[in-house]
């Protein structure tokens, strides 16, 4: 049960676009498309904004998408808005029966 | 509306227990699986139990195998967390998520301290 990697820290000025990796192995991220990316301001509850490697929730801007190569999933973030700023999870099922879920150690956003 | 309330943190001494409850509501409670995934203070998100929709299927992470419990009364549509000879690295927010192969809805959390 070995976290995800992600970057600490990423930032961007507005306007410009800023992709976060998660890197995995062959059982978790490479295996299955069950690969999600969650949101968390400070004092919050996670929000999920990308499930199934690029697939968006209803009510999530077309600003946040998902992509997978490998054993390394990515988010990015386009158009930068000072919203975004916050800290970013990957995740993926994992597991015989993908019912467990192996988290990254997460990646602060700063818009500059 | 999809709502989930944790319930049960407080603080609490080293080797003591705690239950944490998490009510769902809004959504058809059977058919779905539910996780509970903690936060250290200051620290990243860990996944820590997940129960599946019919009970049949329950794991847990190394970090917690063998003190902790995951239950499910779905006649009150509510998850349980019974956590026994806590540590205080297990201080954190708890939070019940749901799960549909993505944690799409998740509690406010409860926050459990363990201190002597």
């Amino acid at each position: 049960q070995s976290a995800l990697t992600q970057p600490p820290s990423a930032s961007g000025s507005p306007g410009q676009s800023v992709t976060i990796s998660c890197t995995g192995t062959s059982s978790d991220v490479g295996g299955y498309n069950y690969v999600s990316w969650y949101q968390q301001n400070p004092g919050k509850a996670p929000k999920l904004m990308i499930y199934e490697v690029s697939k968006r929730p209803s009510g999530v801007p077309d600003r946040f998408s998902g992509s997978k190569s490998g054993n390394t999933a990515s988010l990015t973030v386009s158009g930068l808005q000072a919203e975004d700023e916050a800290d970013y999870y990957c995740s993926s099922h994992a597991g015989s029966n993908n019912f467990e879920v192996l988290f990254g150690g997460g990646t602060k956003l700063t818009v500059l | 509306q999809v709502q989930l309330v944790e319930s049960g943190g407080g603080v609490v001494q080293p080797g003591r227990s705690l239950r944490l409850s998490c009510a769902a509501s809004g959504f058809t409670f059977t058919i779905y699986g539910i996780h509970w995934v903690r936060q250290a203070p200051g620290k990243g998100l860990e996944w820590v139990a997940v129960i599946w929709y019919d009970g049949s299927y329950k794991y847990y992470a190394d970090s917690v195998k063998g003190r902790i419990s995951i239950s499910r009364d779905d006649s009150k549509n509510t998850v349980y967390l019974q956590m026994n000879s806590l540590r205080a690295e297990d201080t954190a927010v708890y939070f019940c998520v749901r799960d549909t192969y993505k944690l799409d809805y998740w509690g406010q959390g409860t926050l459990a301290t363990v201190s002597s």
